[in-house]
């Protein structure tokens, strides 16, 4: 299978803990995104990278949480000190900028929930 | 700021009828619309996308939405539902003038196809 992938794909853990989530994007996508999504909402925007480089961070994406793409190609998205707050699934997508046109091709998502 | 609305948290219809699920958006300047569709405990599958060009956009598992600018819409149609085709559905839009654009959600609509 060639699609995004994501691990874990659940993830339960105690408030005030930290957690890290990896996402494989598909091969050769230079773009990479990702989103928060909860119950009954569609997914919001956190932050994406072009190759390596973090060029946009949502207001959502508080100082607790950092991500990476150390070398453009795999991501990590960490949670630092985890609130019941950041219950919710996290997903990856990524895809191939081609000029002003590209499709964005999600991962199943880490479900995390914070006791 | 720009936004997408999915009038309808949920649609019902029969097997073999016609099916269409409402989107419309609110941005500034010229928007790519997509549809993606959500399996349970699944990631975003995309469905279709409008760029440019021919209203009528055909997409997977035959879909269709027509993008209609005067009335800000891209409804997602089916001519013949399926019960395969229960799911939860997004609209999204992005923007052409942007760079590496994050998506913009609506709520979703659950469809659900009774045999």
């Amino acid at each position: 299978d060639t699609g995004v992938s994501q691990d874990p794909r659940h993830k339960i853990t105690k408030r005030g803990q930290n957690v890290t989530f990896r996402c494989d994007p598909i091969s050769e996508h230079n773009r990479l995104y990702w989103y928060r999504q909860t119950l009954g909402q569609g997914p919001e925007f956190l932050t994406y990278f072009q190759n390596e480089a973090q060029l946009e961070k949502s207001r959502l994406l508080s100082d607790r949480f950092s991500a990476e793409r150390p070398k453009g190609s795999f991501s990590t998205l960490e949670i630092q000190r985890t609130e019941q707050g950041d219950s919710a699934m996290y997903l990856c997508a990524s895809s191939l900028a081609m000029g002003l046109t590209e499709t964005q091709y999600f991962g199943p998502g880490t479900r995390l929930l914070v006791l | 700021a720009q936004s997408v609305a999915q009038p309808e948290d949920q649609v019902n219809v029969a097997e073999g009828n016609p099916l269409t699920v409402k989107c419309t958006y609110s941005v500034s300047g010229n928007p790519y619309l997509f549809w993606y569709v959500q399996y349970p405990n699944r990631g975003l599958q995309f469905l279709l996308k409008y760029i440019t060009g021919d209203n009528l956009v055909k997409g997977s598992y035959g879909f269709e939405a027509e993008f209609n600018k005067s009335q800000t819409s891209f409804h997602l149609k089916k001519p013949s539902a399926l019960v395969s085709d229960s799911a939860l559905y997004f609209c999204a839009v992005s923007l052409t003038n942007q760079a590496g654009t994050a998506l913009i959600f609506g709520k979703g609509t659950t469809l659900s196809v009774s045999s």
